[in-house]
């Protein structure tokens, strides 16, 4: 099966800096998302990578905080801008194929800010 | 708002036992539902989805739409200490997939 590379796989930041999280798959694929999972709660959909356009956004997240690029269909970026410690989470990438049901995610990026 | 809506638990259950898992969604155009385990510290990974009303089982597992009702459930048959694990409902109705919280399954060996 597909694999999904994300990294890092974890990073303590200092406040009001950035962290650019990667997400590199080995086949191509049409749509990839960036999730966030907040301490002990669900996973919340930030935005959609999509290949040569802008990112689209879910209520309450900002390109300006969560700028995306995603260059080809097999590679995306996600960074969290200007970084606060309401901003430490787990941030997932993940990727849907067009003959596979669901989504399946990487293994995610543990960020602490301090 | 899609809202997708579970018992967060802990869920109980003594070494196989069948457990049962709830949720409603709130989107009457959902099409597509989802159930995903996690383990602590690891991502989600896809164990079971159904499209169409009535059971669909898959080994031990099986997963139940209604959706007249906006209901999908999962039942875990002869329950293992390995399927102790938070699992996630999720729910689409286009290209994004809408989480529950979550419910944590506790099997007791």
């Amino acid at each position: 099966s597909a694999v999904i590379s994300q990294k890092p796989s974890r990073d303590i930041c200092q406040r009001g800096t950035s962290l650019t999280i990667q997400c590199q798959v080995d086949s191509q694929v049409t749509m990839m998302f960036w999730y966030r999972q907040q301490p002990g709660q669900s996973l919340t959909l930030i935005a959609t990578a999509n290949q040569g356009s802008e990112a689209t956004y879910e209520s309450g997240f900002v390109i300006d905080k969560f700028p995306i690029s995603r260059p080809n269909l097999t590679f995306s970026t996600l960074t969290v801008s200007n970084m606060s410690p309401e901003d430490s989470s787990i941030y997932l990438c993940s990727v849907a194929w067009t003959d596979t049901p669901g989504y399946t995610f990487g293994s995610g990026t543990r960020l602490t800010v301090v | 708002q899609k809202e997708v809506e579970q018992n967060s638990g802990p869920l109980s259950v003594p070494e196989g036992a069948i457990a049962s898992l709830n949720c409603t969604y709130s989107d009457r155009g959902s099409q597509s539902f989802f159930w995903y385990r996690q383990y602590s510290g690891k991502s989600p990974e896809l164990i079971m989805f159904i499209y169409s009303n009535g059971d669909k089982e898959d080994g031990r597992f099986t997963a139940q739409l209604n959706k007249a009702s906006q209901y999908v459930s999962l039942l875990i048959r002869d329950s293992q200490p390995s399927d102790s694990a938070t699992y996630l409902c999720a729910v689409s109705g286009g290209n994004k997939l809408v989480f529950g919280a979550g419910t944590i399954l506790r099997v007791k060996s």
